[in-house]
């Protein structure tokens, strides 16, 4: 299963809303996680199973879709949210944890 | 407190073998339902999976890699390896090791990586 996320890259301000979309090239129902990474550190489970929050992470970050379309929303930008996200899937079996491509958002 | 911790060499020669260890503390690696994995990053590339061990012991690989790869735990030492064969400088990056979690979920359970090490960076050159 390829994971391909869009865009590869986003500019935007404190205060916008952005989505960033991430496309399987087949059915994964909805086991699709996202995390963030910022330069230099390891990345941080955002959403777990498409929609669920991880326990500590803002409201302002939620996770939508199921079958091959998905979206990560992140209402009232912060300043720490400017970052590389990444999407990856949990549905192969036998387990093939594949993420996609990456999106980096910087700030304009 | 959930900590994972990873070590080995910084710097490896073309066709060497690399040996990495996650060593982790506040959990333990039989409970069910838990499993570690590996991933690496390229400098300025994108994360790629390598590798996971469930609480059970099962081994599963990235594919294209598989034949170069092994993953293995010492229960003992909280402590799990990933072995990489014939390295190459394409091979140089930072090296995680993640644990995942699981929830039930629709078919099957959910998997997904809740806890991270710092990383590891080696450097494939001769």
């Amino acid at each position: 299963i390829q994971m391909t996320q869009s865009p590869s890259s986003l500019s935007a301000s404190v205060g916008d809303r952005v989505t960033i979309t991430c496309r399987a090239s087949q059915t994964i129902n909805n086991y699709l996680n996202w995390y963030q990474q910022k330069p230099g550190e390891a990345p941080k489970l955002l959403i777990y199973a498409a929609s669920s929050l991880q326990s500590g992470v803002p409201s302002r970050f939620s996770g939508s879709g199921s079958g091959t379309d998905f979206t990560l929303t992140i209402t009232t930008l912060q300043p720490e949210d400017f970052a590389t996200y990444y999407c990856q899937q949990s549905y192969d079996i036998p387990p093939i944890h594949t993420f996609g491509q990456g999106t980096k958002l910087e700030i304009k | 407190q959930v900590t994972l911790r990873e070590s080995g060499p910084a710097l490896v020669k073309p066709t060497q073998t690399l040996t990495l260890t996650c060593t982790v503390s506040g959990f333990s690696l039989t409970t069910k339902g838990m499993c570690m994995n590996w991933i690496r990053q390229p400098p300025g590339k994108a994360l790629e999976w390598l590798a996971r061990i469930d609480w059970d012991d099962d081994k599963y690989y990235n594919t294209s890699l598989q034949t170069r790869l092994t993953i293995s735990r010492d229960t003992s030492k909280n402590q799990v390896v990933l072995t990489m064969t014939d390295m190459d400088p394409v091979d140089t990056a930072t090296y995680f090791c993640a644990r995942c979690a699981s929830v039930p979920g629709r078919y099957y359970y959910y998997y997904y990586m809740d806890v991270w090490g710092k990383g590891t960076t080696v450097t494939v050159s001769s």
